[in-house]
Formats: C-alpha cells, sequence, structure tokens
C-alpha cells in the first residue's frame, strides 16, 4: 500500500517569512499533485509534478519533485495570510487514477 | 472555469436509510471519482470510474456502495443501510483522463448519519 507523510503537521509563521513543507513515501509515484482546501471546501488544485527532479513555480510557490519521485517539497516565499490553509499531496500510481492523500499540513501566516 | 458541482451541500439521514449524493463532472472530463474525509482525517479514495463501470475501487468501497452515471451529467454515489461511521465529507473528482491528469474537486457533500 502506498503512504504518504507531511511534515510539519501543523506551521504558524508570520506575514513575510519563507517556509518549506515536505510530501515523503517509500514508495515511486507516478506523478504528485499538490492541493490547498480550505475549511468546508474541496482540495484545489495548486500543480502536478510528473518529472523526477522536476521544480515548478506558481507565483511564490516553487514545487519541487524529488528525482527518484519519491517525496515533494513545497516552498513558499514571503508568506500572506492569504496562503493560510491545509496543503495536501498526492500521489498518483502508474495509472493516476487512484490517488493516495497525505494527512497535510496546516499553515497559518499571521498578519 | 469549468468546475465539479456537487449536491447536496449538506445532507442528514438516520442511521439505516439510504443516501444518494450527486455530482455534475466537469463536462468533457472522463474519469470520475469519489472520496471520502471524516472530520479530522486525510481524504481516502473511495472509487474510480470510466466508461460506464467502476475501474478501481478501495477497500472502503463494500457492498454497502454503488455508484452510477444515471445520464450524461450526473455521477451518483449511492450508500445503502448507513451507518453512524459513514458521517464524513463526500468529495467527488473528474480529469479529462488518466496518466498524470488533474484531477479537479468538487466542494463536497457534508453527511451526518444520526
Amino acid at each position: 500500500t502506498q503512504l504518504l507523510e507531511q511534515s510539519p503537521q501543523f506551521l504558524s509563521i508570520q506575514e513575510g517569512e519563507n517556509l518549506t513543507v515536505y510530501c515523503n513515501s517509500s514508495s515511486v509515484f507516478s506523478s504528485l499533485q499538490w492541493y490547498r482546501q480550505e475549511p468546508g471546501e474541496g482540495p484545489v488544485l495548486l500543480v502536478t509534478v510528473v518529472t523526477g527532479g522536476e521544480v515548478k513555480k506558481l507565483k511564490r510557490l516553487t514545487f519541487q519533485f524529488g528525482d527518484a519521485r519519491k517525496d515533494s517539497s513545497l516552498h513558499i516565499t514571503a508568506a500572506q495570510p492569504g496562503d493560510t490553509g491545509l496543503y495536501l499531496c498526492a500521489g498518483g500510481d502508474n495509472y493516476g487514477q487512484n490517488f493516495v492523500f497525505g494527512p497535510g499540513t496546516r499553515l497559518s501566516v499571521l498578519p | 472555469e469549468p468546475e465539479v458541482t456537487q449536491t447536496p451541500s449538506h445532507q442528514v439521514t438516520q442511521m439505516g436509510q439510504e443516501v444518494i449524493l450527486r455530482c455534475v463532472p466537469i463536462s468533457n472530463h472522463l474519469y470520475f471519482y469519489w472520496y471520502r474525509q471524516i472530520l479530522g482525517q486525510k481524504v481516502e479514495f473511495l472509487v474510480s470510474f470510466y466508461n460506464n463501470e467502476i475501474s478501481e475501487k478501495s477497500e472502503i468501497f463494500d457492498d454497502q456502495f454503488s455508484v452510477e452515471r444515471p445520464d450524461g451529467s450526473n455521477f451518483t454515489l449511492k450508500i445503502r443501510s448507513t451507518k453512524l461511521e459513514d458521517s464524513a465529507m463526500y468529495f467527488c473528482a473528474s480529469s479529462l483522463g488518466q496518466n498524470n491528469q488533474p484531477q479537479h474537486f468538487g466542494d463536497g457533500t457534508r453527511l451526518s448519519i444520526l
């Protein structure tokens, strides 16, 4: 069974700080996706990474897929209160259908 | 931007009753999914559906559950004889294809079993 772990579980920082959250597994994934979930809403897709070593940038967010496709990181530069939310990583199997979700990192950015 | 829509947003049902959760996937998407998120726990895969049949299901998706695409737009999850532990957020998702195509989620239905 493929499992994803995320760290830290909770993170509270001041506006303007940088942060990195991690998504790790002992399994190889064909792709990893990052989502952000607000209370009472569904996960909203941020990015998909497919190639080992791939780096994608989305404004102040930088996503990296590990070379071995077992882990990923999300780095946020100059965090803002609007970045507050639950960040989830999800890994796809070879067919990309059966997604396994990590437990999430709950980020609070204080003004 | 097209989105996945789910109804109702909140469903309250007596234990033992049947519920049907409804989803309208993005119109040109071909793959459909149901996930469950028990309060405070992680999102769990239930089932994927393609070409009018289940393509994959988890061990959570037992005989109590069924899915259907009754027409060209709706995708439903039926839970028979609900139990207290079925209380959760149920999310529908859809994707254009498989093989690393992104899945787009609805806002979920909160199911409360009394």
